[in-house]
């Protein structure tokens, strides 16, 4: 079965522009939770969607946000960007959430300048 | 907040050679994963250990989950090449509900040939 599928791989903007990353679960999972990843902080969690509901966030600021839709898709959108955004972004997918195991797809690799 | 330390923080070994990497974490443990990374790309899923006590082996790989040391173990037996990259061990804070995983920083592992 198709794992999880994040778009697009690389990205480059422009600081003060906007993002949006998209992630397709595997077919079945109805829980994404996104990740940050940089050589600084290691993996840190945005926030987690089942069922189109925002079950967890972590502590990022308000210019991170996300959506999930009723086909389990989910997207997560940073406004403003700052050069301290420029990241790995990981999503996550899993049938229910923890307990049940977590299958990452390969990110998307932001860079703002 | 629950935090994982991973040790150690780098490792080299020779092909063939055996290593084991550890987590512990700051609180007690209610679902262990194991990942592996390579540089820039997506987690791969290893094991999920729940229970104390519990053992789990993936072809050379064997992990382990000591609940009252609050500790997992990762060993390698017979190291390869391909086993070279980023280990990361990630936990549940709590037991049930939908909580993020809390991931350790790492343990990078090179293996020469």
């Amino acid at each position: 079965k198709a794992g999880v599928t994040q778009t697009p791989r690389y990205l480059i903007k422009t600081r003060g522009q906007q993002v949006t990353l998209s992630c397709s679960p595997i077919s079945g999972h109805r829980s994404v939770s996104w990740y940050q990843q940089t050589p600084g902080q290691g993996l840190q969690f945005l926030f987690e969607y089942f069922s189109e509901t925002q079950r967890n966030k972590g502590n990022f600021p308000g210019r991170f946000s996300g959506r999930q839709f009723s086909n389990s898709r989910s997207e997560m959108n940073v406004s403003t960007l700052e050069l301290g955004d420029s990241a790995l972004y990981l999503c996550a997918s899993s049938l229910a959430g923890q307990g049940w195991g977590y299958t990452f797809g390969s990110g998307t690799r932001l860079t703002v300048v | 907040s629950q935090e994982l330390e991973q040790s150690p923080q780098s490792l080299i070994v020779q092909e063939g050679k055996n290593l084991t990497i550890n987590c512990t974490s700051s609180k007690t443990l209610y679902g262990l994963y194991w990942y592996k990374q390579k540089y820039g790309e997506g987690l791969i899923f290893l094991m999920m250990l729940q229970k104390g006590g519990e053992e789990k082996s993936h072809e050379k790989i064997t992990a382990k989950l000591d609940e009252k040391k609050q500790q997992s173990s990762l060993h390698i037996t017979a190291s390869q090449p391909s086993h070279a990259g980023i280990y990361l061990c990630g936990a549940a804070p709590t037991q049930g509900g939908s909580e993020k995983l809390v991931f350790g920083k790492g343990t990078k592992l090179t293996v020469n040939p």
